[in-house]
C-alpha cells in the first residue's frame, strides 16, 4: 500500500525558508524508475508543479522557481525534502507531494497536502 | 512557456454525458492524464496515457486526445462525479504541466 504524507510548517513569515518534508511508504526511492514530485496549489487555483527527484538523484525544477527550490531524498528514512527560499503571500498554497510510477509521466499516488500561509 | 487551457466549467444533468477539453500546441504529440479533485481532497488519478482508466476509475470516465485537444468524457454523469478536472501533459521541454482547471456541476 502505497502511502505519501506531507510536514513543515502552516505558517512561514515573508522572506523566510520553507522546508517540507514528505515521509512515503509502499515503495522505494531507490528502486530504478520511481519518481517523487511536489506540487502545489494555492487556494482556490490550478496545480502548478514544481520539482522531481529521480530514484538515481537526477532533480528538475520548475523553469519559473528554479532559483528558489531544493529537493532532496533521504533513501533510508523514505523521505524527500522540498525547500524554497524567500517565501512570498503569493506562495500561500497547499503543497503536495506524489509518486511518479515507473516509465510513467503521471502522479499516480498523493500525498494529504500541506497548507502553507505566507503572512507577516 | 506552455500551456494547458480548460472551460472554467461545465454543468451536465444527471445520466447525461459531460465532455471537458484541454486545448494546448501539439497537444496530440504528448501523453495527458486527467484528475479528479473533489473540495478539500488530493487529485486521484482517473485517465492516464491519454484513454486509460488505473484500476477502480469506472468505466464511465473515458479519454481521448488528437491534434490540439484532449477531452475527457464522463458518460452517465452522477452525482459523486460533482469535482474539478485538471488535465495534465508532460514532455522532455516543457516537464510536467497542468491545465487550468474544469468545475463539473452535477445539475
Amino acid at each position: 500500500q502505497v502511502t505519501l504524507k506531507e510536514s513543515g510548517p502552516a505558517l512561514v513569515k515573508p522572506t523566510q525558508t520553507l522546508t517540507l518534508t514528505c515521509t512515503f511508504s509502499g515503495f522505494s526511492l531507490s528502486s530504478t524508475g520511481v519518481r517523487v514530485s511536489w506540487i502545489r496549489q494555492p487556494p482556490g487555483k490550478a496545480l502548478e508543479w514544481l520539482a522531481r527527484i529521480d530514484w538515481d538523484d537526477d532533480k528538475f525544477y520548475s523553469t519559473s522557481l528554479k532559483t528558489r527550490l531544493t529537493i532532496s531524498k533521504d533513501t533510508s528514512k523514505n523521505q524527500v525534502v522540498l525547500t524554497m527560499t524567500n517565501m512570498d503571500p503569493v506562495d500561500t498554497a497547499t503543497y503536495y507531494c506524489a509518486r511518479i510510477g515507473r516509465s510513467t509521466s503521471w502522479f499516480d499516488y498523493w500525498g494529504q497536502g500541506t497548507l502553507v500561509t505566507v503572512s507577516s | 512557456s506552455y500551456e494547458l487551457t480548460q472551460p472554467p466549467s461545465v454543468s451536465v444533468s444527471p445520466g447525461q454525458t459531460a465532455s471537458i477539453t484541454c486545448s494546448g500546441d501539439k497537444l496530440g504529440d504528448k501523453f495527458v492524464c486527467w484528475y479528479q479533485q473533489k473540495p478539500g481532497q488530493s487529485p486521484v488519478l482517473v485517465i492516464y496515457q491519454d484513454n486509460r482508466r488505473p484500476s477502480g476509475i469506472p468505466e464511465r470516465f473515458s479519454g481521448s486526445n488528437s491534434a490540439n485537444t484532449a477531452t475527457l468524457t464522463i458518460s452517465g454523469t452522477q452525482a459523486m462525479d460533482e469535482a474539478d478536472y485538471y488535465c495534465q501533459a508532460w514532455d522532455i521541454s516543457i516537464n510536467y504541466v497542468f491545465g487550468s482547471g474544469t468545475r463539473v456541476t452535477v445539475l
